[in-house]
Formats: structure tokens, sequence, C-alpha cells
């Protein structure tokens, strides 16, 4: 069984620049969280995508956005790079038999390391 | 809205020693509790987690918390520390009448084990 990938490991851009990060679901899992994890700081939901459909959004702006694909994989794309968009970006998949199902178990990639200059 | 305070960032342990992390919700109604490691350079793997019933739950590597309503806390113990738990500790909550939103992380613990 295949875990939750992400790519790429490392990024480094400046700042106005676009960047899309991506995500490969566990195997079966239908439900795709991302996470922001600044330094020295706990995971900050951006948002979620339960079979394709965005279900739920954190407090990021809208140039943090996201796409979920028929294969469950997933893309975050963030428009007009700043600094304290240096971070940790987690992606984590689970399985959902409802959308409201919330005791479902996260299962998180080891994540992209975003750099801003 | 909900928000999670764990107390100490850093816990420093000798090897053998009970490992204690503390953790602390904020939710109008009892939310669903998790308690993530991360080791490393590495994504977050579960511990544990507590939905609905037995309020002690046992996690993986010896792990175990318990769940205290009155108390508003589900802290993280383990008998014995090892060296190979030293690492990052992060609690987390989930609403239980939002079921199906985002978890809410705490700031984390560090827990050091020297020998």
């Amino acid at each position: 069984e295949t875990g939750v990938t992400q790519s790429p490991t490392h990024l480094i851009k400046t700042r106005g620049q676009q960047v899309t990060l991506r995500c490969s679901s566990q195997s079966g899992h239908n439900t795709v969280s991302w996470y922001q994890q600044a330094l020295g700081q706990g995971p900050q939901f951006i948002f979620q995508y339960y079979r394709e459909e965005e279900n739920g959004r954190g407090n990021f702006p809208p140039r943090f956005s996201g796409l979920q694909f028929p294969n469950y994989s997933s893309e975050l794309n963030v428009n007009a790079l700043e600094l304290d968009d240096s971070a940790l970006y987690l992606c984590a998949s689970s399985f959902r038999l409802a959308i409201r199902q919330g005791t479902d178990t996260q299962y998180f990639g080891p994540g992209t390391r975003l750099t801003v200059l | 809205a909900q928000s999670v305070t764990q107390l100490g960032s850093h816990v420093s342990v000798s090897e053998g020693a009970l490992v204690l992390l503390r953790c602390n919700y904020s939710s109008s109604v009892p939310p669903y509790l998790f308690w993530y490691v991360q080791y490393p350079n590495q994504g977050l793997q579960l511990l544990l987690k507590y939905t609905t019933g037995a309020t002690l739950v046992k996690g993986i590597n010896g792990f175990e918390a318990e769940f205290k309503k009155s108390e508003t806390s589900f802290h993280l113990t383990k008998p014995s520390a090892h060296m190979s738990d030293a690492a990052e500790y992060f609690c987390a909550v989930t609403p239980a009448n939002q079921a199906g939103t985002a978890l809410i992380f705490g700031k984390g613990t560090t827990l050091s084990v020297s020998s």
C-alpha cells in the first residue's frame, strides 16, 4: 500500500511568482486536506477536498487555490508569493463514507518545503 | 472558536522516565481529539485518537491518552521513555458538531530524551 506522496520535496521561489504543489493520496482515499506549517508552529488548515469538491477552507486568501482530480490526487496553487508563504506544506488524505464524517484518520505526506526569497 | 493549548513547548526526560505531554482544548461541544508525532524532516504520524467510547485511548509505540471532559484535557503519556521517542508532538481537535472539517493543531511540544 503506497502512502501519501508529495512533490517536489523542496522549492525555492521569489516574491510575486506562482507555485504548484502536488499530492498523491493513499490508495482508496477520497478526501485530501492541505495544511501550512510555519517554522516552530503547528499546521494550519488551508482547505479540504472531498470527492473533487471543496469542503471547507481555513483563513487563507484567495491566492491559495486547489484542485482534486478524479483519481483523488490534488494540487495546491499559490499565486503572487509573499515572504510569509515560506513554510512546510503538508497534504493529508483520508477515506470518508460521508462528507460530514469527522472520525476519519488523516494520513500525512512528508511535505514540500517552500522558500520564498 | 476551537483552540488547542499545549503546555510546555519543550519537555526533557531521561530514558526510562515517564513522559507526560499536556493538551487542553477549548470547545463548546466535546470534539474529536488526536495526537500526532513528527520526526525531523518528515510528515505527521497519528499516535492515537479519541472519538467516542472509552476515555482512555491506547496508541502506537506504548503511548496512551485520557480524555477528561471536566478538565477539557487530553494529555499524552508513556510510562518509560525511549531515545527513539525524541520528536515533535502535536495535539489536534476537530469539532464533533462540524464533523468533516479541519484538524486544529496546537503549537507542538518538542520531546527530548537523554541517556
